[in-house]
Formats: C-alpha cells, structure tokens, sequence
C-alpha cells in the first residue's frame, strides 16, 4: 500500500529564506500527490499538487518538485515569512483512488 | 468563496452519549471524507462516501458510522462516545479522481472531547 513519510519532524528557517520540505513515498504507482498546510488549530489547507507525469508545478512562492525516480518529493517556499509558520503534510494517492495516504508532517518555524 | 463547514468547532461530550459530527460542502462534490487526527499519529481516514448514500469504511472506522442523506451533507455518528474518541475530526470533500477539482478541501475541524 501507499506509505507516505516525511524526513524532519521540524525545520526552523529565518525570515526571507528559501524552505525546503521533503517528503518520500513508497508507492511507485502513486500517482497524485498533494501539499497541505496546516496552522494551529485549523483544518489543513491545500497548498499545491502535483501528478506524476509532471516533475515541477510552481505556485505563488511555492514550488513542488517530484523525483518519481528516487520517489521523492519536496515542497519550496520562497522568500519565507512569519505567515509560513505551521505544519505542512504531504499526502500521496494511487491512479484513480479515492483515497490519500498523509505524512506525519513537518513543523517549520520562521525566526524573525 | 467555496468551502466545506463542520458544524461544532469545539464539543465536550460525556461517555456513553450519541454524538452527531456534521459536515456540509457547496461545492457540489461527489465524495466526503471523515478524518480524526490526533498529535503523532497523523491524519487517519475514518469512513468516505463517493455517493449518496453510499460509506466505505477507511483505516479505522470502528466506533464510528456514517449518513449521507444528500449530496453535500455527511455526518459522522458515534454511537457511544469513549474517552478514546477525543480528538481532532476533520471532514473534506472532493471530486472524483483525474477531475479538475479532485483536490481534497478541508473544513476547520471539530475538536471532540470525550468526559
């Protein structure tokens, strides 16, 4: 089945620089994956997602890579803020699931 | 602006009453999904429903059942609340995979604690 993990629990990063958070999956038929951030007390918000025949998709300051080949994705925020604070899940699902497998998350601190 | 409400934010329930979790979403999506998440376990998928009144369990649906009456409503039950019940429930919708809209969109969370 999907197994979707993270590899740092936490990531502290001072304001103004680029973060990268990674995310690795199991599953080589995954087909969908998808970025959540989640502040305090708050259901998840969906960030950015990405389908496996793409390696790249960019957002408003955030950027997605998939590397399907090591089955590994990351999550870049440019320019980081104090507003980028929370914790951010990745979440994996196979071609045509309904369901997606999450990762435990990764809580990144931005230091002022 | 679209979204999906759940309809207690906060809920302190006594063990051994009913409790009633409801969700309702205006973005006419197909499926609905109920999620408890607790510190260091992640998100854990309790039932989904593809359609009314259809429910398929998820990984851990035991104490829980499900109604999906109409399309954009979909309430999560438990029977007879347990202290093993407290926790963060999250309730989310989507459209079927591959379609434009297949992004699972949050509501805010009900926080459930069990007394």
């Amino acid at each position: 089945g999907e197994s979707v993990g993270l590899h740092l629990p936490t990531l502290s990063v001072q304001e103004g620089d680029n973060s990268i958070i990674n995310c690795a999956y199991s599953n080589s038929a995954s087909d969908y994956f998808i970025w959540y951030k989640q502040e305090s007390g708050k259901g998840p918000q969906f960030i950015i997602d990405i389908r496996s025949n793409m390696d790249k998709r960019q957002g408003q300051r955030v950027t997605v890579l998939l590397n399907k080949t090591v089955k590994h994705l990351s999550l870049q925020i440019a320019a980081t803020q104090p507003g980028d604070s929370a914790v951010y899940f990745c979440a994996g699902a196979g071609a045509g699931s309904y369901q997606l497998t999450f990762g435990k998350g990764t809580k990144l601190s931005v230091i002022p | 602006d679209v979204k999906v409400t759940q309809s207690s934010r906060y809920l302190v329930k006594r063990t051994g009453e009913k409790v009633f979790l409801e969700c309702v979403q205006d973005m006419d999506h197909e499926n609905m999904f109920w999620y408890r998440q607790d510190p260091g376990l992640g998100l854990r998928l309790i039932y989904f429903s593809y359609d009314v009144k259809m429910k398929e369990k998820g990984d851990i649906p035991e104490g829980y059942s499900v109604s999906r009456e109409k399309k954009e409503r979909f309430s999560l039950i438990l029977e007879s609340a347990s202290t093993n019940q407290t926790s963060m429930y999250l309730c989310a919708s989507s459209s079927p995979p591959g379609t434009a809209t297949e992004k699972l969109l949050f509501g805010s969370g009900t926080q459930l604690s069990v007394l």
